[in-house]
């Protein structure tokens, strides 16, 4: 059975910094694209950003472009997201994603929270 | 970057109904996909490259479209089909989502 859960959110001040982890099960990792798509309270769906196979390539929106940071450790089946420079408008439920590259994304964790506020 | 709009963005449907939920591109795209999502839950992949099925999604719903126009379909609505549905399309950057249509039961 596929599981990704993520961990790591939490309550941080505009301008600080955050880092989310995502630890993968029940299926070869290092096979895939992984992703990170959030929600923020009460809104659609916004994909953040995507990484390959190997970690060589990444993809982001300009929205996050410069500021957040996709890495992955194939060897622990882990996927991680670096974020800096915390705006407010990054308040939103994080989840990370199998992504079947560059087409949909497949299986989703349930989600972690990160609220940016003073 | 290519903008979704779906609609309707809500709606109410009766057991038994045929429900059509309606996703526009701004510029023509060559899949669209779809995912559910339950209150207070994870968006679950439900559609895709356009009119596929993913695995345990009930064979009442379809999907189809083409170029900047495409729908997903609920042949006869159940209680369990509540949720709210989300279009993407992949294939432009950056990848976009349309911002949902909620499905309630009457």
């Amino acid at each position: 059975e596929v599981q990704l859960v993520e961990s790591g959110g939490g309550l941080v001040q505009p301008g600080r910094s955050l880092k989310l982890s995502c630890a993968a099960s029940g299926f070869t990792f290092s096979n895939y694209y992984m992703a990170w798509v959030r929600q923020a309270p009460k809104k659609g769906l916004e994909w953040v950003a995507t990484i390959s196979t190997s970690g060589s390539r990444t993809y982001y929106p300009d929205s996050v472009k410069g500021r957040f940071t996709i890495s992955r450790d194939n060897a622990k089946s882990s996927l991680y997201l670096q974020m800096n420079s915390l705006k407010s408008e990054d308040t939103a439920t994080y989840y990370c994603a199998r992504q079947v590259y560059p087409r949909y994304f497949d299986y989703w964790g349930q989600g972690v929270m990160v609220t940016v506020s003073s | 970057e290519i903008v979704l709009t779906q609609s309707p963005t809500t709606m109410a449907a009766s057991p038994g109904e045929k429900v059509t939920i309606t996703c526009r591109a701004s510029s023509s795209v060559s899949y669209m996909y779809w995912y559910q999502q339950m209150s207070d839950a994870s968006p679950k992949l439900w559609i895709y490259d356009t009119s596929k099925l993913a695995s345990g999604v009930p064979d009442r719903f379809s999907g189809s479209g083409s170029g900047t126009s495409y729908s997903l379909t609920i042949n006869t609505m159940e209680a369990e089909d509540a949720a709210t549905y989300y279009c993407q399309q992949c294939c432009s950057t950056p990848l976009t989502f349309g911002s949902g249509t909620k499905l309630e039961i009457k």
